[in-house]
C-alpha cells in the first residue's frame, strides 16, 4: 500500500516563492507526479519525476529523492491564479498496472 | 482542455437509485481510470480499464462497476446510491496502462453526483 502526506493548506504571497513538501511510504514506487485542481475543476497534470533530482518547467519546478520517500513542487514569482490544490501522486507499479495513489492535497492561497 | 470528456456534467438523485456516469478518453489512449473525490478522502482510484479489459482495481464498493466499450468509451454505474455517494467523479486516461513506466493521466472534467 501507500501512505502519502502533504500539508493541508499553505499560504504565499504574490511574487513569492513557495515550496509544497510531499512524503511518502510506499511497497512500491513507478514514478511521483504532481498535479494541480483548481476548485470545482479537473486536476491538470505538472510534472513527473522518476530518477531523483530537479525537474523545471517554467515557474514551476519539482524535486525527488527516493532514499527519502520525498519530493516537493516548487512555484516562482507566484500569481494569484496559483491559487489551487496541489495533488502530490505516486505510481504503483502493481500488477502491470498504471494506477496512481494521490495524497489529499495542499490548497494553496495567494494574497496580494 | 485535456481531450477527457464526461457526460452528465452534474447528476442530481434519490438514494437507492441508480446512474450511469459516462466518459471518452483521449484520442489513442488505450486505458481509463475512474476516481472519486470527496471533501474529506481526496481523490479515491475506483478502477482503471485497459483496452477493453479491467485492469486494476481500488477501492471501488460492490454496488458500483464499470466496463470499457470496443471503441473505448467507459461507463461507471452506480447503484443502490446512497447519501455518502455524493461526490465529484473524475475519468482520466492515458495511452498505455499495461506495464512498463508509469505514464501521465489527463482528467476529464468531472460529474457532481448529489444524492438526496
Amino acid at each position: 500500500g501507500q501512505n502519502i502526506d502533504q500539508p493541508t493548506e499553505m499560504t504565499a504571497t504574490e511574487g513569492a516563492i513557495v515550496q509544497i513538501n510531499c512524503t511518502y511510504q510506499t511497497s512500491g514506487f513507478n514514478g511521483l507526479f504532481w498535479y494541480q485542481q483548481h476548485a470545482g475543476e479537473a486536476p491538470t497534470f505538472l510534472s513527473y519525476n522518476v530518477l531523483d533530482g530537479l525537474e523545471e518547467k517554467g515557474r514551476f519546478s519539482s524535486f525527488l529523492s527516493r532514499s527519502k520517500g520525498y519530493s516537493y513542487l516548487l512555484l516562482k514569482e507566484l500569481q494569484m491564479k496559483d491559487s489551487a490544490s496541489y495533488l502530490c501522486a505516486v505510481g504503483d507499479p502493481g500488477a502491470g498496472s498504471y494506477q496512481l495513489t494521490f495524497g489529499k492535497g495542499t490548497k494553496l492561497s495567494v494574497i496580494p | 482542455d485535456s481531450g477527457v470528456t464526461q457526460t452528465p456534467k452534474h447528476l442530481i438523485t434519490a438514494t437507492g437509485q441508480r446512474v450511469t456516469l459516462r466518459c471518452s478518453p483521449r484520442s489513442g489512449d488505450l486505458s481509463v481510470y475512474w476516481y472519486q473525490q470527496s471533501l474529506d478522502q481526496g481523490l479515491q482510484f475506483l478502477i482503471q480499464y485497459y483496452n477493453g479489459e479491467e485492469r486494476a482495481k481500488g477501492n471501488i464498493l460492490e454496488r458500483f462497476s464499470a466496463q470499457q466499450f470496443p471503441d473505448l468509451h467507459s461507463e461507471l454505474n452506480l447503484s443502490s446510491l446512497e447519501l455518502g455517494d455524493s461526490a465529484l467523479y473524475f475519468c482520466a486516461s492515458s495511452v498505455g496502462g499495461a506495464g512498463g513506466p508509469v505514464e501521465t493521466q489527463y482528467f476529464g472534467p468531472g460529474t457532481r453526483l448529489l444524492v438526496l
